[in-house]
């Protein structure tokens, strides 16, 4: 069963690009990977979702390498309405959801 | 707005007692997830029902269970309650299919004392 890892926190300034690395072990070539962002005492918000390579949409891109054990939530230009926890989210074989632990985000001005 | 309802929003009880958390999913939408969020072991997936029937199971407690009825909507009943169940509880919802994006609901808040 994959196991979902992520940094505690981090720190961006407005305007600049924002990394957020997810680290999961054991996931199957299918098993899809789903990012959230979440508000306090909101519930999770799509983001965007992929299994492999590259996926790019109109806020985010998600980057999963070659050997899956990890993927990436690349957010561009962030602003302070971006200040949030993100997750990303692990459909890890049949039927089985994983959070990982979570990245507090705040964007400074 | 995720299209995904849940009631009450916030719901405040003793141990011991038991609760239901109701939860209507996006129209066209035939799975329904729950999930709970605590602050010790964030976010864990508790069980998912696909058309009435229940599909998967996760960390989800014996003294918890949940159905979903022919109107699609689902609830998830808590009992003999304990402190430790105080969570955030989040109901979500997809078409269907495992790869199927999750729509999240605004959550019950529950506070056991």
């Amino acid at each position: 069963l994959a196991k979902t890892t992520q940094p505690v926190s981090m720190d961006s300034y407005e305007g600049q690009e924002v990394n957020i690395t997810c680290s999961h072990n054991n996931i199957a070539t299918n098993d899809y990977i789903t990012w959230y962002q979440q508000f306090p005492s909101q519930g999770p918000r799509f983001i965007i979702q992929g299994y492999k390579t590259k996926v790019t949409n109109e806020v985010a891109s998600l980057f999963i390498p070659a050997d899956r054990k990890s993927s990436t939530l690349s957010l561009p230009r962030v602003s302070l309405s971006d200040t949030a926890v993100y997750y990303c989210l692990v459909a890890a074989g049949t039927y089985k959801y994983i959070f990982g632990t979570g990245t507090r985000l705040k964007v400074l001005a | 707005d995720s299209g995904v309802t849940q009631t009450p929003k916030h719901l405040i009880t003793a141990t011991g007692q038991r609760v239901t958390l109701r939860c209507s999913p996006r129209s066209g939408d035939l799975s329904v997830y729950w999930y709970q969020q605590s602050l010790d072991q964030g976010l864990q997936f508790l069980i998912q029902y696909y058309n009435g029937e229940e599909r998967a199971k996760g960390n989800i407690l014996e003294r918890f269970s949940a159905q979903q009825f022919p109107d699609l909507h689902s609830e998830l009943n808590l009992s003999s309650l304990e402190l430790g169940d105080s969570a955030l509880y989040f109901c979500a919802s997809s078409p269907g299919g495992q790869t199927d994006t999750q729509y999240f609901g605004p959550g019950t808040r529950l506070t056991v004392l």
